[in-house]
């Protein structure tokens, strides 16, 4: 069936250094990508998408890649700061379709 | 702040009572989502409404009635609910589907705890 995981469950960061959060997914049919980012007592927050016909997408400070080859998506964040400590979601989805499919997700500490 | 608004932020109710959750947004988006999310878990679809009219029902109990009385609300009727029913309920909208993908748009959820 389809499925969209995380390898990790937890990510430990100093603040400063890059991260990195890793998703697979299952389905091949799936052709648009997001992550999202959600704070405690909040709702999930857009961070950045990319579509099946690109490998990478920059954004601020943020950047996704995409290896369709292999089902991996990846979302980097560079000079984590503390700000950033949330859990994160990858998330796939089908054009035309409703339905988002969200991973388990990664939690993001920052250590200050 | 999110440009989608929930009320309330916290409820606690009762498994005789019934309750309602409101859900507001002025994108002018035409696609409106009840999500719900356990604790430590990814939300799940619960229902999609598009231009006002329900396109999915993820075979949620008949506990949970939702509703779009216009474009830019999205009600959650509640009644009967159960303690396992507990969670975080989020509402979320976005552009209109067809034919292309965008990114939803979430409220920050209403926390709701049955006793």
């Amino acid at each position: 069936g389809e499925n969209v995981g995380l390898h990790l469950p937890t990510l430990s960061v100093q603040e400063g250094d890059n991260s990195i959060i890793n998703c697979a997914y299952s389905n091949s049919a799936s052709d648009y990508f997001i992550w999202y980012k959600q704070e405690s007592g909040k709702g999930p927050q857009f961070i950045i998408d990319i579509r099946s016909n690109m490998d990478k997408r920059q954004g601020q400070r943020v950047t996704v890649l995409l290896n369709k080859t292999v089902k991996h998506l990846s979302l980097q964040i560079a000079a984590t700061q503390p700000g950033d400590s949330a859990v994160y979601f990858c998330a796939e989805s089908r054009i035309g379709s409703f339905k988002t499919i969200f991973g388990a997700g990664t939690r993001l500490f920052v250590k200050a | 702040d999110t440009e989608v608004t929930q009320t309330p932020k916290h409820l606690v109710m009762g498994m005789t009572n019934k309750k309602s959750l409101k859900c507001e947004q002025h994108m002018g988006h035409r696609a409106m989502y009840w999500y719900k999310q356990k604790a430590k878990k990814p939300p799940e679809l619960m229902f999609v409404y598009s231009y006002e009219k329900l396109s999915i029902n993820e075979s949620v109990p008949s506990r949970f009635s939702p509703e779009c009385p216009n474009s830019s609300l999205l009600n959650l009727h509640l009644h009967a609910l159960q303690p396992e029913d507990s969670a975080l309920y989020l509402c979320a909208s976005s552009q209109d589907r067809t034919g292309f993908n965008s990114p939803l748009h979430f409220g920050n959820g209403t926390r709701l705890t049955v006793t």
